[in-house]
């Protein structure tokens, strides 16, 4: 099965200040990494993905990279606001495995007025 | 009512006693999951459905029985729970499956707040 390692569990950094994520997995056959964002008491919400075709993603302040030979991707938020505080998980997903994500166990991202 | 909503947002239950969760989703999707979620722990997957079969079981204690009656409703039964249980109760659904190229979105419920005395 596959195994993400998520890290840092917690991050803080200045408004304005670039934070960045980063995930490891196990199982090189895994071939989507989603991000999800839950803010405090709400749901977790899809924010970027990424397939194993693709090396880095941009979406406006938010970007995701994967680097498939060593088997990690990251997820880079440049100029934050405190809005962006939440918890992020990433995941993978193993094609093959029944719609089965592996979750990281996710970063607390404060953003510090 | 739009996405996917949870009843009860709160339960507080005895070891002894037995009570449901009810998921139901207004999207239209094929897929339905059960998540748990404990404090600084990965989100577990509990069980997956798929046109309102079980595909994934992950070996979840007996003391947690789901049901999918159709494939816009979910629910999971409880029944001589320990506290460890105690844990934010996670409904998902998608499209479909997530092979085949499709994006594989997962679209959560606000969740329910299970405490088990």
């Amino acid at each position: 099965g596959e195994n993400v390692e998520q890290h840092p569990s917690t991050l803080s950094v200045q408004e304005g200040d670039s934070a960045v994520i980063k995930c490891t997995y196990s199982d090189s056959a895994s071939n989507y990494f989603p991000w999800y964002k839950q803010e405090l008491g709400k749901r977790p919400q899809l924010i970027i993905d990424i397939r194993s075709n693709v090396g880095e993603k941009k979406d406006q302040r938010i970007a995701v990279t994967l680097n498939k030979t060593a088997k990690h991707f990251s997820l880079h938020i440049t100029e934050t606001q405190p809005e962006d505080s939440a918890v992020y998980f990433c995941a993978a997903f193993l094609s093959g495995s029944a719609r089965q994500l592996t979750f990281g166990s996710g970063t607390q991202l404060t953003v510090l007025p | 009512e739009t996405g996917v909503t949870q009843t009860p947002r709160h339960l507080v239950m005895g070891m002894t006693n037995k009570k449901s969760l009810k998921c139901e989703q207004h999207l239209g999707h094929n897929a339905m999951y059960w998540y748990k979620q404990s404090a600084k722990k990965p989100l577990e997957l509990m069980f997956v459905y798929s046109l309102e079969e079980r595909v994934e079981n992950n070996s979840v204690p007996s003391r947690f029985s789901p049901e999918c009656p159709n494939s816009s409703h979910l629910f999971l039964h409880l029944h001589t729970l320990q506290p460890e249980d105690s844990a934010l109760y996670l409904c998902a659904s998608s499209q479909d499956s997530l092979a085949g190229g499709n994006t594989g979105e997962l679209f959560f419920g606000e969740g329910s707040r299970l405490t088990v005395l």
